[in-house]
């Protein structure tokens, strides 16, 4: 596609629900960023897939929290049991490489826990 | 871990004026990067920033990292309502740069540009 999109835009929720946030990158793009952006916190890094395999996932708060990636290609970010400070927007970027000035983000998951 | 902090946290100035952000690190930067984001889209990458004394600008945006590299800031000269959004600085955690897109990050500043 023509950059990286991403679904659903917005999600509400219950509490104690699970629910589950796709990413598809840019055609080609071998790397893909999990990224959570929090008024209290910032933007945050998540996790970080090189093809299918996941070298880094150091910045997952906890074990409710879930990626995987298939193909090469679609993420998905799964929230077990989700909570009230799951709330956030959650981003997913693509690099054809290496490189953070190669970062295309797409628009983000606005996640509400009510 | 390092730490960015940006000042200030929001800004609103007329069209036409000129303004600066900065950023801060509680370590020295090895990979500087200055990000735009506007309401509810992704981020747009602005410039990155390597070696002390660095120097960069596109249109009417220049980046600087000071000698130090502890310290860059973002000048916006002849703001124009366009330049609206927030703007992030992100930094590579490790030392020596990770060369991969994990980034620690600003805050963020919001800038407000009125016609």
């Amino acid at each position: 596609g023509a950059g990286v999109s991403q679904s659903p835009s917005n999600k509400v929720t219950e509490k104690g629900k699970d629910v589950e946030l796709r990413c598809d990158p840019i055609s080609g793009h071998t790397a893909l960023y999990w990224y959570r952006q929090s008024l209290g916190q910032g933007l945050e890094f998540l996790i970080y897939f090189q093809g299918n395999s996941a070298p880094d996932k150091s910045g997952l708060p906890s074990d409710r929290f879930s990626a995987e990636r298939t193909g090469g290609s679609v993420s998905t970010l799964t929230i077990q049991r989700t909570q009230q400070e799951d709330s956030a927007v959650y981003l997913c970027a693509s690099t054809p490489g290496q490189g953070a000035e190669k970062l295309f983000f797409g628009s983000g998951t606005q996640l509400s826990v009510l | 871990s390092q730490e960015l902090e940006q000042s200030p946290q929001s800004l609103i100035v007329q069209e036409g004026k000129n303004l600066t952000i900065n950023c801060t690190s509680s370590k020295t930067l090895y990979g500087l990067y200055w990000y735009k984001q506007k309401y509810g889209e992704g981020l747009i990458f602005l410039m990155m920033l390597q070696k002390g004394g660095e120097e960069k600008s596109h249109e009417k945006i220049t980046a600087k990292l000071d000698e130090k590299k502890q310290q860059s800031s973002l000048h916006i000269t002849a703001s124009q309502p366009s330049h609206a959004g927030i703007y992030l600085c992100g930094a590579d955690p490790n030392a020596g740069g990770t060369s991969y897109g994990k980034l620690t990050f600003g805050q963020g500043t919001i800038l407000t540009v009125h016609p």
